[in-house]
């Protein structure tokens, strides 16, 4: 079962504004990750927030993780059409054999120019 | 340059085929992953080999088989008993059994696999 919801499935915006989309998951974790598809293409890793984070900046992205609510946001500030793509949420959760990434269905970002 | 490689980019398997896809990494890394995408959809983990000679089932490993004989490679195998196996097929790879470091997996640019 698919451990991280992302909302909206769907968000479309001009350039300049800000993107935000966030994440639910449902057991405990050790860190969240968000990664980015661009159409037919493999995941690119933009950022990881360890479950003792709080908030995180990497260029124009800022992640926060609230794990009281089980959330995290990804803002993509100052858009540019560059950005349209898939994001995904992705839990890594401690397994006895060894930990895993557990995904969430995406939010396709259309960045309008 | 270092990363992942998946091949081929395209495949297409008749009905009752067997087919392999070939993924190969050369960042050292420990773990390596199989996940599965459909149209619109989230990944779905197949297997998972955290070393050489092991690997775990995911959510998704009926109909499917892998080997971890080389830490560099990690292929996947569709047999005929995976009855619905059109989709987008994505290879990754991590330090160790997870993200040590600021790291995250590391993704091949996929395999498409149609039933023809």
């Amino acid at each position: 079962s698919q451990q991280g919801e992302e909302d909206p499935q769907a968000l479309s915006i001009q350039e300049g504004e800000n993107a935000t989309m966030n994440c639910s998951y449902k057991t405990s974790i050790n860190n969240l990750q968000w990664y980015r598809q661009n159409s037919g293409r493999g995941l690119v890793h933009l950022i990881l927030i360890r479950s003792n984070e709080r908030e995180k900046h990497s260029g124009r992205l800022r992640v926060t993780l609230d794990t009281s609510k089980k959330s995290s946001s990804l803002l993509i500030t100052a858009s540019r059409a560059a950005d349209t793509a898939s994001y995904f949420c992705a839990t890594e959760t401690p397994e006895t054999s060894g930990s895993r990434l557990t995904f969430g269905e995406g939010t396709q970002l259309t960045v309008n120019p | 340059d270092g990363g992942i490689t998946q091949s081929p980019k395209y495949l297409f398997r008749k009905e009752g085929q067997n087919v392999t896809l070939s993924c190969e990494q050369n960042l050292n890394h420990d773990a390596m992953y199989w996940y599965r995408q459909d149209p619109g959809q989230g990944l779905r983990l197949i297997y998972y080999s955290q070393i050489v000679n092991d690997f775990q089932k995911g959510d998704i490993a009926e109909g499917y088989s892998v080997s971890r004989e080389k830490k560099e490679s990690f292929p996947l195998t569709v047999t005929s008993a995976q009855k619905n196996p059109t989709a987008f097929y994505l290879c990754a790879s991590s330090i160790k059994g997870g993200s040590l470091g600021n790291y995250g997996y590391t993704f091949g640019s996929g395999t498409r696999l149609t039933v023809v």
